[in-house]
């Protein structure tokens, strides 16, 4: 069973505030991606990162800024929130061995903001 | 790019089966699969590398064409359990890490 771990399940949390979602996993895995999807709707990857120090942006543009100081975590933050940032943030790990490599998802965290 | 996958919803009787596809525009290096149900994470069914292979676990099966730039996801005889919405996640030829998913299709298996 896949060990990735996302805090806080839920959050509301009033416009205007900084938020960081946390993402742990102890796995081992170089890989780890950050998903936002919104109930119902498709993932979009909005970052991702090969190891330590290394970030990339993904497909779909975000106000958000991520980190990658240890392998096993892999921190979201927003440093205003909107409500426009209300959605569900899923982050996922996988192994550094290529494409052939399944994703392991947390279980989300669930962002309001008011 | 996004993949694309049709149909955006089937709904059956269980014992029926159904198929969704998945394509690209682009050339493939990698297609998976997942299954989400509501409220809950993804979770992952099957990888297919190029080459045109075809997956199983137990009465869900998957097809590759690399040439069509295409795969095919087939749920034979379905259970209530299959009900959920399924996504493919594509790697482009360049094997840049990224994954990329489609837009979802939504299966309700009805008893």
């Amino acid at each position: 069973e896949a060990d990735i771990y996302q805090t806080p399940r839920y959050l509301v949390i009033g416009t205007g505030k900084k938020i960081t979602l946390e993402c742990s996993q102890t796995m081992g895995h170089d890989k780890m991606y950050w998903y936002q999807q919104d109930p119902g709707m498709e993932l979009h990857l909005i970052h991702y990162s090969y190891g330590v120090n290394s970030t990339e942006k993904g497909d779909l543009s975000s106000e958000s800024t991520v980190s990658r100081i240890r392998t096993e975590h892999f921190p979201l933050t927003l440093e205003s929130a909107r409500p426009s940032h209300t959605s569900q943030y899923l982050c996922a790990s996988s192994e550094m061995t290529g494409a052939d490599s399944p994703l392991h998802f947390g279980n989300g965290t669930r962002l309001t903001v008011t | 790019q996004q993949p694309v996958q049709s149909p955006q919803a089937v709904i059956l009787r269980e014992g029926e089966d159904a198929v969704i596809n998945c394509s690209s525009s682009k050339a493939l290096y990698s297609v998976h699969w997942y299954r989400q149900k509501h409220g809950e994470a993804p979770v992952f069914l099957m990888i297919l590398l190029k080459g045109g292979e075809q997956k199983g676990h137990e009465k869900i099966s998957a097809s590759f064409n690399e040439k069509k730039q295409q795969s095919s996801l087939y749920l034979t005889a379905s259970q209530l359990s299959y009900s959920g919405t399924y996504f493919c996640g594509t790697h482009g030829s360049g094997n840049t890490g990224k994954l990329i998913f489609g837009q979802g299709t939504t299966l309700q298996v009805k008893p």
